[in-house]
């Protein structure tokens, strides 16, 4: 079945620092969305990705889809403490809204 | 609004008990969805409920049941529990065509 791969598993960074989060499937996704999720706590949705190159942002959160529809990526700029949890993506199959999570980046911030 | 809640919020059980795990959503969400959460291993799909009377099997529905009971709730059963079912279960909803997805506490299960 689909698979979604998410790397690196595990990232620490001082703050200020930036960190960026990959994702890739071996096919064709129709969209892509990101959770975050703070330590105790359940997934929250940041973003949905549908076109091809797409590119957006939310303050110093910057998210691409890939040119081919298989791979995303999530970029922070300049870490803050209040970054720290689990970036999740998770791929979209149709119209029953069934998502496949990747196994998620944990994110720590030294202050 | 309550959003998505989950009941209880932590559970024990011995191997071979039985359990109900309780989601209900106030959105008016059409679609509803059981995920386990494992170290390492991301949210994985049990079974989901694209609309009010139909469930269907996600990536790991062995040892489960659900019942969509109304529009407003979903639950899930464990009939008896194995100690490779110890994990956090979420409950999620989905608003309309537009995929994004409502996620509960979370209900922590640990069988021994």
């Amino acid at each position: 079945g689909q698979q979604v791969m998410q790397i690196p598993q595990y990232q620490h960074v001082q703050e200020g620092e930036d960190f960026t989060t990959y994702c890739n499937s071996s096919t064709t996704l129709s969209n892509i969305q990101w959770y975050k999720q703070r330590p105790g706590g359940h997934p929250v949705f940041l973003i949905q990705l549908v076109k091809s190159g797409e590119v957006k942002k939310q303050k110093r959160l910057t998210f691409q889809f890939g040119e081919a529809k298989k791979n995303s990526s999530l970029h922070i700029t300049a870490t803050q403490t209040t970054d720290v949890g689990t970036y999740f993506c998770a791929a979209g199959s149709g119209n029953t809204g069934k998502l496949i999570f990747g196994q998620g980046t944990t994110l720590q911030v030294k202050p | 609004n309550a959003g998505v809640t989950q009941t209880p919020k932590f559970q024990v059980l011995k191997t071979g008990q039985s359990m109900t795990l309780q989601c209900a959503q106030d959105m008016n969400h059409n679609s509803m969805y059981w995920y386990r959460q494992d170290p390492g291993m991301g949210l994985r799909l049990i079974y989901y409920s694209a609309s009010e009377g139909t469930t269907d099997k996600g990536e790991v529905p062995n040892g489960y049941n659900v019942s969509r009971l109304n529009k407003r709730e979903f639950s899930l059963r464990l009939e008896s529990a194995a100690p490779s079912q110890t994990s956090v279960y979420f409950c999620a909803s989905r608003r309309g065509s537009y995929n994004e997805q409502f996620f509960g506490p979370g209900t922590r299960l640990t069988v021994l």
